[in-house]
């Protein structure tokens, strides 16, 4: 049981480069959500999905795009990549059905912007 | 908006008890969740309280009081292993939206 996965684990773009992070989970989950992480800030929310077909904006939704291409994938687009966006990228799933403050994380992607 | 204050750091001997507070302050609050993560690794759930009181898991229990806007995490029986960050983090919708504090990195010593 795969849970979250996602791709790539590491990555480094130059400023003004794009790239999509993937991600997928096995566990049939309505709900899906990309965080980052940079340090000494926590986890902060950038988009959300509630269910397919369905996105919404976080704390720190400028400069990315979401899509929730079906239920199992939810990928992150970074447009024209900045130094700000230098992070540790985490995707989670969520079961509507179990503990609602249950989230399940993928192990994350590793982005750098030179 | 969304504050929320946790220690920045915590230390402990092996089998001592530690508790890590957190309050917060958010537009809506259905729960409080408490996460691990390891040197940066994938954050894992500990528990999840919707309502006052004392939710025990093992050696890790976790309290609510939603009148106060405040809860903690008690670990037990610490044990090196359980050197990580913890983190608490308010569900502020119905939609399962969490906001993460800052985290406690929480250090075991032998």
């Amino acid at each position: 049981n795969a849970g979250v996965t996602q791709t790539p684990k590491f990555q480094v773009l130059k400023t003004g480069q794009s790239m999509t992070l993937q991600c997928a989970q096995d566990m049939n989950h309505n709900s899906m959500y990309w965080y980052r992480q940079d340090p000494g800030m926590g986890l902060r929310l950038i988009y959300y999905s509630a269910s397919e077909g369905t996105t919404d904006k976080g704390e720190v939704p400028n400069g990315y795009n979401v899509s929730r291409l079906n239920k199992r994938e939810f990928s992150l687009r970074l447009e024209s990549a900045a130094p700000s966006q230098t992070s540790v990228y985490f995707c989670a799933s969520r079961d509507s059905g179990g503990k609602a403050g249950e989230l399940f994380f993928g192990e994350g992607s590793r982005l750098t912007v030179l | 908006g969304q504050s929320l204050e946790q220690p920045s750091e915590v230390t402990a001997v092996e089998g001592a008890i530690v508790q890590i507070n957190c309050t917060y302050q958010t537009s809506g609050f259905y729960g409080l969740s408490w996460y691990q993560q390891h040197d940066g690794g994938a954050p894992t759930f500990l528990s999840y309280n919707a309502l006052d009181g004392l939710e025990e898991t093992g050696r890790f229990s976790s309290f609510l009081s939603r009148s106060d806007s405040y809860g903690y995490l008690l670990l037990q029986e610490l044990q090196m292993k359980d050197s990580a960050s913890y983190f608490c983090a308010p569900r502020g919708s119905t939609l399962g939206r969490l906001y993460f504090g800052r985290g406690t990195q929480l250090t075991v010593w032998p």
